[in-house]
């Protein structure tokens, strides 16, 4: 069960908009709709911001929105605010009925 | 307001055994999906084990498979883990999730704060 593939870091400034990615293969991320969401600032829990590739909870920020094409889904963030400074991942349903994580994505706002 | 709490965390020596829980209050815990998740020190999350609501259908990583058992006691709105034949990489700050449904597909809306494995000789 391979993690999926998130960049390490990605950046960006107030106001603009950034697209994190999480790849897999037609195991997982390709397999199913099942693809969610987080954002995690250390010594918090994780806080879930999409799930089912595109559904945000109700009292998500409509600034956040999921989307997927084949094996690779992204998250992309509108309107960068600072506290949008935190770390990312992904999580993916498979074919083995296990859940695979992503590696992760620090979010700078400079 | 929904909270789960995990109880369990030591300190155990390689090849010990463990056995980590999960109380949920504030929520209909049996209709949910639930997942164990691991953050090993310095490294991020990993996915340790799922169950579905009614205990029906369970999953495993396979760094934990055939050790670690995952069940559920919808009458103590509890969730356990429990950790046979530890081993060093074992060590990590252990935390149960809530699914949005009544599968581990994982869309994990509610976190506990985490309990703390160490396997140390």
């Amino acid at each position: 069960q391979s993690a999926l593939t998130q960049p390490a870091s990605v950046s960006g400034s107030p106001g603009q908009s950034i697209t994190i990615s999480c790849t897999g293969t037609s195991s997982d991320v390709g397999a199913y709709n099942y693809v969610s969401w987080y954002q995690h600032h250390a010594g918090k829990a994780p806080k879930l911001l999409i799930y089912e590739v595109s559904n945000r909870p109700s009292e998500i920020s409509h600034r956040f929105s999921g989307s997927k094409s084949g094996d690779t889904a992204s998250l992309t963030i509108y309107g960068l605010q600072a506290e949008d400074e935190a770390d990312y991942f992904c999580i993916s349903y498979t074919r083995l009925n296990t859940l695979v994580f992503g590696g992760g994505t620090r979010l700078t706002v400079l | 307001e929904v909270q789960l709490v995990e109880s369990g965390g030591a300190v155990v020596r390689p090849g010990g055994s463990l056995r980590l829980s999960c109380v949920g209050s504030g929520v209909n815990f049996e209709i949910y999906g639930m997942s164990w998740v691991r953050q090993r020190p310095g490294k991020g999350l990993e996915w340790v084990s799922g169950i579905n609501w009614n205990g029906g259908s369970t999953g495993y990583a396979d760094s934990v498979k055939g050790r670690f058992s995952i069940s559920r006691d919808n009458a103590r709105n509890s969730l356990y883990l429990q950790m046979n034949s530890l081993r060093a990489e074992d060590t990590a700050l252990y935390y149960c999730a809530r699914d949005r449904s009544g599968s581990y597909s994982g869309g994990m809306d509610v976190w506990g704060q985490g309990t703390t494995v160490t396997v140390s000789s």
